[in-house]
């Protein structure tokens, strides 16, 4: 199983957008609307942002919201704070209980 | 509070075997699918393992199937994961997960593996 792509960085100045692709396939990202978005600071364990596409658990701020189109799901972090400085991976159902991750975009407050 | 708390990691020679154990507290263990992620060294993500609430049901990622088995003990609220014939491209840091709605929402501190001779 192949990992979804995701660009390797982005980065946005305080208070702006960033959106994260994460492009797979119609077998993953496009055939199941389990696609979540995980935050991971240097030497901490992942934290769950969004889950099924679009839904936040509780505790995480809404300026962090999911969608998807087709085969490409995206992560768009609104009002970048500094500790939104991080590495996000996208996951995602892939059909025969199978799942994969992306292989990560790190984030960059400018 | 939720709490997943992993153990049992360290290093191994190639060809070896370990047994990774994770503590789970704060909630309804036997109530939720549980699975194991790892990070190699400067890596991304990779899912390992699921396993299903009663352990009826267990699925891998095809790199490590035949080799690795996930487990689980609801009595002890422990999940588990023996892993055989160990390689180095195995040497990864390992977490615990709890997988809900085709998510991992909560997850352990990990504990690192290194398969090295």
């Amino acid at each position: 199983q192949s990992a979804l792509t995701q660009p390797p960085s982005a980065s946005g100045s305080p208070e702006q957008s960033v959106t994260i692709s994460c492009t797979g396939t119609s077998t993953d990202v496009g055939g199941y609307n389990y696609v979540s978005w995980y935050q991971q600071h240097p030497g901490k364990a992942p934290k769950l942002m969004i889950y099924e596409v679009t839904k936040r658990p509780s505790g995480v701020p809404d300026r962090f919201s999911g969608s998807k189109s087709g085969n490409t799901a995206s992560l768009t972090v609104s009002g970048l704070q500094a500790e939104d400085e991080a590495d996000y991976y996208c996951y995602s159902y892939a059909g025969n209980n199978n799942f994969v991750f992306g292989a990560g975009t790190r984030v960059t407050v400018l | 509070e939720v709490q997943l708390v992993e153990s049992g990691g360290g290093s191994v020679q190639p060809g070896g075997s370990l047994r990774l154990s994770c503590a789970a507290s704060g909630f309804s263990f036997s109530a939720h699918w549980m699975s194991w992620v790892r990070q190699a060294p400067g890596k991304g993500l990779e899912w390992v393992a699921n396993i299903k609430q009663d352990g009826s049901e267990k699925y891998y990622v095809d790199s490590v199937k035949g080799r690795f088995t996930i487990s689980r003990d609801n009595a002890k609220n422990s999940l588990y994961l023996q892993m055989n014939s160990l390689r180095a491209e195995d040497t990864a840091v390992y977490y615990c997960t709890r997988h809900l709605y085709g998510s991992h929402d909560c997850w352990g501190k990990g504990t690192l593996l290194t398969v090295s001779s």
